[in-house]
């Protein structure tokens, strides 16, 4: 069954503190991984897509990595507006839809 | 470019009641997912829409159901209401080639749905 894992549930960090989030993934294929965003009452906010492993992506202070079997989410020198739940989803092969599987997301607190 | 919107933000309804949410897809995306988010939980797939058929369904029953329409806009309804059906309801938007696509999904700010 195609699952997705990520840890820590939850992370406080002081502002300038860096840190990695973890993303495990159990897929029959992979077509694609995917990083959102989610601020309270939001919906997800599109961060990051990853194809292969080895591929990285970053933005600002983000950088995300993809291996075989799961993905980091690593955060430089954060500052407090990064304070928000970072969801990693995976889109399985097979089929015509384009299906997201999620974790639980991970909720980043960052402290001034 | 105008993103994805959806309507009503909020919502009560009692159990047994039908519900029927609305979603305008992005501009120039052709097509429609729904995701179900329970609090604390990541958004659950419960269908798809592509050229206004359904094209992928995940682990929800058939008393959930949609449309989309010519414009690309969908519509889900839910009928029956459970109080389990309390959740964060996501509409997301793609373009999609017909097989299947890597394209992002883009995301709404969603409906909150609460069952009394």
């Amino acid at each position: 069954e195609d699952q997705v894992t990520q840890s820590p549930e939850a992370l406080r960090l002081q502002e300038g503190e860096s840190s990695s989030l973890n993303c495990s993934y159990t897929v029959s294929g992979l077509r694609g991984l995917f990083w959102y965003r989610q601020d309270p009452g939001k919906g997800p906010e599109f961060l990051f897509t990853l194809y292969s492993a080895g591929e990285e992506k970053e933005k600002e202070r983000l950088k995300a990595t993809l291996t075989k079997k799961e993905s980091f989410l690593h955060i430089t020198a954060p500052k407090p507006e990064d304070s928000a739940t970072y969801l990693c989803a995976v889109r399985p092969y097979g089929g015509a839809t384009n299906k997201l599987i999620f974790g639980t997301g991970t909720l980043l607190a960052v402290q001034p | 470019e105008t993103g994805v919107t959806q309507s009503p933000t909020h919502l009560i309804k009692t159990r047994g009641q039908q519900v029927t949410l609305r979603c305008s897809s992005q501009s120039g995306h052709n097509t429609v997912s729904w995701y179900q988010q329970a609090l604390g939980q990541g958004p659950q797939f419960i269908f798809q829409y592509y050229r206004e058929e359904e094209n992928g369904r995940g682990n929800f029953p058939p008393r959930f159901s949609g449309l989309q329409f010519p414009n690309y806009s969908s519509e889900l309804n839910v009928n029956a209401l459970e109080l389990d059906d309390s959740a964060l309801y996501l509409c997301a938007s793609s373009r999609n080639t017909g097989g299947g696509s890597n394209q992002p999904q883009h995301f709404g700010d969603g409906t909150r749905l609460s069952i009394l």
